[in-house]
C-alpha cells in the first residue's frame, strides 16, 4: 500500500517556466512533509519541507503548498533552470510513540528542464 | 565536511555469497537508516537505528541484517543475497535536521 504517491513519473518543462510537481498521501497521521532532490550517482538531498500547521512554505525559487483536506502537496519551482533537472521525491512522516520520524517516500518524478 | 559515507559504491556478487555494505557518518547523529531504491517504488526503508544497540525493522527488512555497535557506523549485512536484492541502497542519518543521505551503493546479485 503506497501511502505517498507521485503519479507523474516524469515532467518536462521549458527553462524559465514554472515546474509543478505533485504528491498525494493517504495517511492522515502524517504531519511533516519534505521534498528531496536527487541527481544521478548521488544521494537524495533535502530541498524544502512543510509542517502540517502551515499551508505554504517558500525558499527562494521553491515553494511547497500543502492542502490537508485533499491530502495533497505540490512543489513549485519558479523560474525553472537547467540545474533543476533531477528526480524529485516527496516524503512524509508522522511522529511515533518514541518521537521518531519515519519517512515514507513517493516513487519520484523525473524533472527535465529544456533550454 | 559533514557526510555519510557508504562503501562500496558498486558491487556485483553471486547468489548466496554473504556481503556487507558499510555506512559511516561524521555528524554524531543518533538516528541512522537504510533505504533501497527501485524503479516505480521510490525509496523504501529496510532498517533503522535510534541509537547504539537500538535497531528496528523498516518496511522491507526480509533478507537483511544490521548492527549498531558504534554511533558512527551502521553496516547493512546480506547473509545470503538473492537476485531480488539487486537494487540501489542508501544509508542516511539524522540529528535535529532532515535525513542526510550517502551517495548510494549499487548492488547486483546474479
Amino acid at each position: 500500500d503506497q501511502q505517498v504517491k507521485q503519479n507523474s513519473p516524469s515532467l518536462s518543462v521549458q527553462e524559465g517556466r514554472i515546474s509543478i510537481l505533485n504528491c498525494d498521501y493517504t495517511n492522515s497521521m502524517f504531519d511533516y512533509f519534505l521534498w528531496y532532490k536527487k541527481y544521478p550517482a548521488e544521494g537524495p538531498t533535502f530541498l524544502i519541507s512543510i509542517s502540517s500547521i502551515k499551508d505554504k512554505n517558500e525558499d527562494g525559487r521553491f515553494t511547497v503548498f500543502l492542502n490537508k483536506s485533499a491530502k495533497h502537496l505540490s512543489l513549485h519551482i519558479v523560474p525553472s533552470q537547467p540545474g533543476d533537472s533531477a528526480v524529485y521525491f516527496c516524503a512524509a512522516s508522522a511522529r511515533g510513540i518514541q518521537g521518531a520520524q519515519k519517512l515514507v517516500f513517493g516513487q519520484g518524478t523525473r524533472l527535465t528542464i529544456n533550454p | 565536511e559533514a557526510q555519510v559515507t557508504q562503501n562500496p559504491r558498486y558491487l556485483i556478487t553471486v547468489t548466496g555469497k554473504k556481503l556487507t555494505v558499510t555506512c559511516s557518518q561524521n555528524m554524531n547523529h543518533e538516528y541512522m537508516s537504510w533505504y533501497r531504491q527501485d524503479p516505480g517504488l521510490g525509496l523504501r526503508q529496510i532498517y533503522y537505528s535510534m541509537n547504539v544497540e537500538v535497531t528496528d525493522k523498516g518496511d522491507v527488512p526480509e533478507g537483511y541484517k544490521v548492527s549498531r555497535k558504534e554511533k558512527r557506523n551502521f553496516p547493512l549485512i546480506l547473509e545470503s543475497p538473492s537476485p531480488n536484492q539487486t537494487s540501489l541502497y542508501f544509508c542516511a542519518s539524522r540529528g535535529n535536521s532532515p535525513l542526510h543521505f550517502g551517495n548510494g551503493t549499487r548492488l547486483t546479485v546474479t
